[in-house]
């Protein structure tokens, strides 16, 4: 069946403009995540979804990041007034369950270059 | 004490020989070890994972082995082949508990050479 897919695959936005970055899970899965991941760095948790409820936004670095699942499919990242060091891959992941264990299945990411 | 170490940072190997990367963590509160490799262009997928109850689990060419006293866990990749050439991750989460206690090490970057 279809994996996680994120769109667009690559983005570049001037600094200040707002962009919006899309998630569409494997269906049925529960659980969403966000994470941002630096050129040669480990991904960083950015944002926890379970359904529609955002149970975990800890990791957002400011509050120019915004994240939604209104229906508990679909999500998206919204990063408004972007600056140089929002630049990174956004990846999404969703995985069956709710439990901190257990399988996340990756997008292929999406990569934004504020310039 | 989110923090997860990983060593070495790359890696270069012979094809068939043995790869092995390290990695360490603080909280004892993690109990959920998985491993991810991640091919360039691509998101991390789910390689082999470990509960702290083992000390040993392998599948295929993959082992992971788990020290719990001291905090440790590695990677071997018997039999290393060009294919296996990646970035791959360490991480630790826990059971009842999602979001930022699920933390990914720095990654290591394999190189097998044929």
């Amino acid at each position: 069946g279809a994996g996680v897919s994120q769109s667009p695959r690559y983005k570049v936005a001037k600094r200040g403009q707002d962009v919006a970055l899309r998630c569409d899970p494997i269906s049925g899965h529960v659980s969403l995540f966000w994470y941002q991941q630096a050129l040669g760095q480990g991904p960083e948790f950015l944002t926890y979804f379970q359904n529609e409820a955002q149970l975990d936004k800890s990791g957002l670095p400011s509050d120019r990041f915004f994240a939604e699942r209104p229906e508990g499919s679909v999500s998206t990242l919204k990063i408004q007034r972007t600056q140089q060091e929002d630049s990174a891959v956004y990846l999404c992941a969703s995985s069956y369950g709710t439990s901190g264990i257990g399988e996340q299945f990756f997008g292929p990411g999406t990569r934004l270059t504020v310039l | 004490q989110q923090q997860v170490k990983q060593s070495p940072q790359s890696l270069i190997v012979q094809k068939g020989g043995i790869s092995i990367i390290n990695c360490a963590y603080e909280n004892t509160a993690f109990d959920y070890f998985p491993w991810y490799q991640q091919f360039p262009g691509k998101g991390p997928a789910l390689l082999i994972a470990i509960r702290p109850d083992v000390s040993e689990k392998k599948e295929g060419r993959f082992t992971i082995s788990f020290n719990k006293s001291a905090k440790q866990f590695s990677l071997h990749i018997m039999d290393s082949q060009p294919g296996d050439s990646a970035t791959y991750f360490c991480a630790a989460s826990m059971k009842d508990n999602y979001g930022q206690n699920f933390v990914f090490g720095p990654g290591t970057r394999l190189s097998v050479l044929p």
